[in-house]
């Protein structure tokens, strides 16, 4: 069966500088997707970032970029120039590309030192 | 465009009362999930939908949940009888199918569902 692990259960960070949030799966499955979910207080999930696993480059999206290791099975979150607005729980999510349901981390409580 | 749409956003009921929690999905997506999220398990898949149909509902707790599609814009999920272990905030999710570049799906803002 498919795992996500998300080994941080809080980060911080100050406002402005670059933080990393750790993510690591487990499958015997070669092609599938990854994601990042942010879920502000608010409780909306909203998309962040995601990744085909059949791409080698990394995706990118405005300040977010994932460093995406297949073999280690490894999917992190690198958030620059930090903002107030950042603040949320971060979920890393897999999902096998013809299976249906996403496949959760247990969340990284992020807060954003201003 | 309208994002998915779930009602109520908040409900709170009373122990054996039965809840109607409802979803309208992005229009022409035609997959649809239920997933809950609690404390202690995190989130989780209840049930997904494939063009109205029920593909998965392992994730189903126990006979009080049943879920419905009746058409490609609208799914309930309903507990009966509730119980306070039902309190958690429920998603609806939708996407496209997987062949059509479905590989995202797209939250409703959550039913935060307290049973007292």
């Amino acid at each position: 069966a498919q795992t996500v692990t998300q080994s941080q259960p809080e980060m911080s960070v100050q406002e402005a500088e670059t933080v990393t949030l750790s993510c690591t799966y487990d499958t015997s499955e070669s092609d599938y997707y990854l994601f990042w979910y942010k879920q502000p207080p608010s409780r909306q999930m909203i998309l962040v970032i995601r990744q085909e696993a059949y791409k080698q480059q990394n995706a990118t999206e405005n300040r977010f970029s994932v460093n995406f290791q297949k073999a280690a099975k490894s999917f992190s979150l690198k958030i620059s120039d930090s903002q107030l607005g950042d603040a949320a729980m971060y979920f890393c999510a897999y999902r096998y590309r013809t299976g249906g349901k996403l496949i959760f981390g247990q969340g990284t409580e992020l807060s954003v030192k201003p | 465009d309208a994002g998915v749409i779930q009602s109520p956003r908040h409900e709170v009921t009373e122990m054996g009362q039965e809840v109607t929690l409802r979803c309208k999905p992005i229009s022409g997506h035609d997959y649809l999930f239920w997933y809950r999220q609690t404390m202690m398990r995190g989130l989780e898949l209840l049930i997904y939908f494939n063009n109205n149909v029920p593909i998965d509902d392992s994730g189903m707790p126990e006979d009080r949940f049943s879920a419905k599609m009746p058409n490609a814009s609208f799914s309930t999920l309903k507990i009966q009888p509730s119980e306070p272990r039902d309190s958690a905030v429920y998603f609806c999710a939708s996407s496209f199918g997987y062949r059509t570049g479905g590989e995202t799906q797209y939250f409703g803002p959550g039913t935060r569902l307290l049973v007292l």
